[in-house]
């Protein structure tokens, strides 16, 4: 089973700033690497697929990056509604889908 | 536009089954896999399994096996989950979530709202 460690596990930010979320897996998950953000008592919604693809509708301050076992999303300027959990997720060996245990963005 | 609807929420008691449903509506039903992913109070995300809706097909994550079951009723578009001998764990919000695309086969792409699943004596 691949394991998927998420860093920092909180980031505190001002809105403007840029957040820079990391995933790192504990083997080459070959770029299936998928990203969701959920807000509190939401559902969550998928922001990035196959590392670097942006799925329909979400804002361009969001990216993603990385290969073989290190991957990044970037948001480059925190707008308000963007405070939340973040999760990484690979699809690269399955059974079973990994989940990262996620990172919180937070107002500072 | 595509849609999953959940049912709604449950109590169980310990040792106790419990079936969740999922209704899709806005697509083809029987050409995308469902996924069932829980969510345990201030948890993170924890994939389940997943069902192929054409052929009946399933892969259970390895945790849950012998405990799961998804199944699915085509004429009626809906995919269904079901854990038995449930323990106290076992609460958590229960989502289906649907693939993104043919080709990004575990891209979860769309999510029902979630059902809370309470286990408690």
């Amino acid at each position: 089973e691949i394991v998927l460690t998420q860093s920092p596990a909180t980031l505190s930010l001002s809105p403007g700033e840029r957040a820079t979320l990391s995933c790192r897996a504990s083997q080459s998950v070959s770029s299936y690497l998928a990203w969701y953000q959920q807000k509190p008592g939401q559902t969550p919604r998928l922001l990035i697929y196959d590392a670097s693809n942006r799925a329909t509708g979400i804002p361009a301050r969001f990216s993603g990056s990385g290969s073989g076992t290190d991957y990044t999303l970037t948001i480059s300027s925190l707008e308000p509604e963007d405070f939340a959990v973040y999760y990484c997720q690979q699809r690269s060996n399955w059974p079973p889908i990994t989940f990262g245990g996620g990172t919180k963005v937070e107002i500072k | 536009q595509v849609q999953l609807v959940q049912s709604g929420a449950e109590v169980k008691k310990p040792g106790a089954s419990v079936k969740v449903s999922c209704k899709a509506s806005g697509y083809t039903f029987t050409g995308y896999y469902m996924h069932w992913v829980r969510q345990a109070p201030g948890q993170g995300l924890e994939w389940m399994g997943r069902i192929n809706p054409n052929s009946g097909g399933t892969n259970y994550a390895q945790k849950f096996q012998g405990r799961v079951t998804m199944t699915r009723d085509t004429s009626i578009s809906t995919a269904y989950m079901e854990l038995s001998r449930l323990r106290s764990d076992d609460t958590a919000v229960y989502y289906c979530a649907r693939d993104l695309g043919k080709s990004q086969e575990g891209v979860m792409g769309y999510w029902g709202q979630g059902t809370l699943v309470t286990v408690s004596s």
